[in-house]
């Protein structure tokens, strides 16, 4: 099928292995930050969100770091399984709009 | 399933005909979206809907471009005279009143020749 990938950092890990995804963002004024997750052929899937007054957050699995002084977000996935093999896109909300702008994705592929 | 759901999947056409993509939000969701994606690109926004009324456009938006939400319920966004560069996914989304997380259908296919 039709991959979102071309052209995407990629990264490759190994089945057990933690991933660590970044993000830079470019507007100081967002307060809201969501990642999401894109498999080939289908529509974004929201994973985990943070606000601004916070610098981490936990899912399953999954843990968000926001640092605000120098804009850096990164996703964090535990015990990363080959289902975890998608594009992954970060996106902000700046204060006082409602709609989502989104970043750059990267392609985690995860090797059984 | 009660998710978003988008129609046609997949549209393929000559440059120059007229495309329609229908959007059928959560049933609950007053907010409703339009987004585009090109292959290795982020989604980019198009234009998001409260209700039945259009409450922001992008710049992307040409005027060959033209999206409708009727009856704050199912939306349509047709395009006119398409041309190669239009070829892409349009992804429709929805979400709650007040809620930030946007909720995404499987998208539609275009492609232009």
């Amino acid at each position: 099928g039709e991959s979102v990938g071309l052209h995407l950092p990629t990264l490759s890990v190994q089945e057990g292995d933690n991933s660590i995804i970044n993000c830079a963002y470019s507007n100081s004024a967002s307060d809201y930050f969501i990642w999401y997750k894109q498999e080939s052929g289908k529509g974004p899937q929201f994973i985990i969100d943070i606000r601004s007054n916070m610098d981490k957050r936990q899912g399953q699995r999954v843990t968000v770091l926001l640092n605000k002084t120098v804009k850096h977000l990164s996703l964090q996935i535990a015990a990363t399984q080959p289902g975890d093999s998608a594009v992954y896109f970060c996106a902000e909300i700046p204060s006082g709009y409602s709609t989502l702008t989104f970043g750059k994705g990267t392609m985690l592929l995860v090797s059984p | 399933d009660t998710g978003v759901s988008q129609d046609p999947r997949h549209k393929i056409t000559k440059r120059g005909q007229n495309v329609t993509f229908r959007c059928d939000p959560i049933s609950e969701h007053n907010r409703l979206y339009w987004y585009r994606q090109t292959l290795g690109q982020g989604p980019e926004f198009l234009t998001y809907f409260q209700n039945e009324a259009q409450l922001e456009k992008s710049r992307l938006l040409s005027d060959r471009f033209s999206a409708e939400r009727p009856k704050g319920s199912f939306s349509t966004l047709e395009i006119q005279r398409t041309e190669q560069g239009d070829s892409a996914m349009y992804l429709c989304a929805s979400s709650s009143r007040g809620g930030e997380e946007l909720f995404f259908g499987e998208g539609s296919r275009l492609t232009v020749l």
